[in-house]
């Protein structure tokens, strides 16, 4: 079946710019995850949505940062103000946790973001 | 908290040479471990995971056992080849509400 999909697979803007990175899980999977990884660097936790509890939001980073997750499904992370430091893969993971303990994350392939 | 420790790297090892990283966790309650690869280019993959204390994880000729005496999760190879060389990420996911500690990531570089 299909994976977790990301769009864009890359974006490049400009400074001060918003931009919208979409991820679409797989289907049935209630947990979805959004990650960052700068270049060389580990992954970097961002926020967390597990069916219809209200989503830990501890790992954003700045007020600039935001994350909607639509019917349970489709998830959108919006970038306001870009900066040179938000340059980085963004990945999204899901997991089916509804299905017991140890469920693993299943990762897309991430959008690369470049701020110029 | 849940924390994930991963030794640091990168590792430069010779081919069929033995492997080990080593993964240490704190968790409260039962988590459940996993260890991740990520190719040169590439996403994150699942490796293995164990569910609870003494389970082994295997795939690919890497495993790892879920030591609960010593809160650990450390990956081995008994013959590495180039192909292997990657990142390697050992990771938690807690028991109450799944969520997930990834560790530090540990890069692996296999000369032949």
């Amino acid at each position: 079946g299909a994976g977790v999909s990301q769009s864009p697979s890359n974006k490049v803007t400009e400074k001060g710019k918003d931009v919208e990175l979409r991820c679409d899980p797989i289907s049935g999977h209630t947990a979805l995850y959004w990650y960052r990884q700068s270049l060389g660097q580990g992954l970097e936790f961002l926020i967390y949505f597990q069916g219809n509890s209200a989503p830990d939001k501890s790992g954003l980073p700045s007020d600039r940062f935001s994350a909607e997750r639509t019917g349970g499904s489709v998830s959108t992370l919006t970038i306001q103000r870009t900066q040179q430091e938000d340059s980085a893969v963004y990945l999204c993971a899901s997991s089916n946790s509804n299905a017991g303990k140890g469920q693993p994350q299943h990762f897309g392939d991430g959008t690369r973001l470049s701020i110029l | 908290g849940n924390s994930v420790t991963q030794m640091e790297g990168p590792v430069t090892l010779s081919e069929e040479a033995f492997l080990t990283i080593n993964c240490t966790y704190t968790a409260t309650g039962y988590p459940s471990l996993f260890w991740y690869v990520q190719y040169p280019g590439e996403g994150l993959q699942l490796l293995l995971k164990a569910t609870k204390a003494d389970d082994k994880g295997s795939n690919k000729g890497f495993e790892a056992t879920y030591r609960k005496e010593t809160t650990s999760f450390h990956l081995e190879k008994g013959s590495v080849q180039v192909s292997d060389s990657a990142v390697y990420f050992c990771a938690l996911s807690d028991y109450n509400f799944n969520k997930f500690y990834f560790g530090s990531g540990t890069k692996l570089n296999v000369k032949p």
